[in-house]
C-alpha cells in the first residue's frame, strides 16, 4: 500500500526565513510525486510534479527537489502570502491513476 | 477559460437524504476524480473514472455513488447509507490517469 507522510504538520516563519518541507513516501514504482497549494476553503492548487531522483523543479520561490525515498519543497525568503497548506501526493504503478495525499503542512509566513 | 466547476459551494442534507454534488470540466480531460477532506487530513480517494460509462471505487466509497454519462460531467451522490458526511469534497480531473490532476474549487457538505 502507497504512503505518505509530511513533516512538520505545521510550520511558523518570519518573513525572509528560508526552510523545507519534507514528504517521505513509500510506493511501488513511483509514476510521480506532486505538490499542491491548498488556501483555507479552496481547491489545491497545482505546483510540481516530479517523476525520477535527481529531478528539481522551481517556481518563484519554490523549489522541489525528489530523492527515492522523499521530496523538499524548499521556500526561500518566504512572504506572508507564501501562509498555507502544502500538500503531497504519490502515483505508484500498482495503483494505476490513484493518487495517495499526505496529511499536508501548513505554513505560516509572519510579517 | 478552461477549468473544473463544483456546484453547489455548500450543501445542507437532512438525514436520511440523498444529495448529488456537481462536478463539471471544459478541458477534455478524460480521467475524473472524487476526493473527500476532513480538517486538519489530506485527501481521501472516494470514486475515480478514467474514460465515459467506467469508474472504479476509491478508498472510502461506502456510501456514495457516481456516474459519468458524459466524458465532462461526473455527478457524486451522497447516500443515506453514509452516516458521517460532513467534509470538504473535491472534484479533479486529469489528461489522462497517470497525469497531473487538477482541482475544482469544492463543495462543503454539513448535515443539519
Amino acid at each position: 500500500e502507497d504512503q505518505v507522510t509530511q513533516s512538520p504538520e505545521a510550520l511558523r516563519l518570519q518573513e525572509g526565513e528560508s526552510s523545507s518541507l519534507n514528504c517521505s513516501y513509500t510506493v511501488s514504482g513511483l509514476r510521480g510525486l506532486f505538490w499542491y497549494r491548498q488556501d483555507p476553503g479552496k481547491g489545491p492548487e497545482f505546483l510540481f510534479t516530479l517523476y525520477s531522483a535527481g529531478e528539481e523543479k522551481e517556481k518563484e520561490r519554490l523549489k522541489a527537489t525528489l530523492t527515492k525515498k522523499e521530496s523538499f519543497l524548499h521556500i526561500t525568503a518566504p512572504k506572508p502570502e507564501d501562509s498555507a497548506t502544502y500538500l503531497c501526493a504519490v502515483q505508484g504503478g500498482t495503483n494505476a491513476g490513484k493518487s495517495t495525499f499526505g496529511d499536508g503542512t501548513t505554513l505560516t509566513v509572519k510579517p | 477559460d478552461g477549468g473544473i466547476t463544483q456546484s453547489p459551494k455548500y450543501l445542507f442534507r437532512k438525514e436520511g437524504q440523498n444529495v448529488t454534488l456537481s462536478c463539471e470540466q471544459n478541458l477534455n480531460h478524460d480521467a475524473m476524480y472524487w476526493y473527500r477532506q476532513d480538517p486538519g487530513q489530506g485527501l481521501r480517494l472516494i470514486y475515480y473514472s478514467q474514460i465515459v460509462n467506467d469508474f472504479q471505487k476509491g478508498d472510502i466509497a461506502e456510501g456514495y455513488s457516481v456516474s459519468r454519462e458524459k466524458k465532462e460531467s461526473f455527478p457524486l451522490t451522497v447516500t443515506s447509507a453514509q452516516k458521517n458526511p460532513t467534509a470538504f469534497y473535491l472534484c479533479a480531473s486529469s489528461r489522462g490517469q497517470e497525469e497531473t490532476q487538477y482541482f475544482g474549487p469544492g463543495t462543503r457538505l454539513l448535515v443539519l
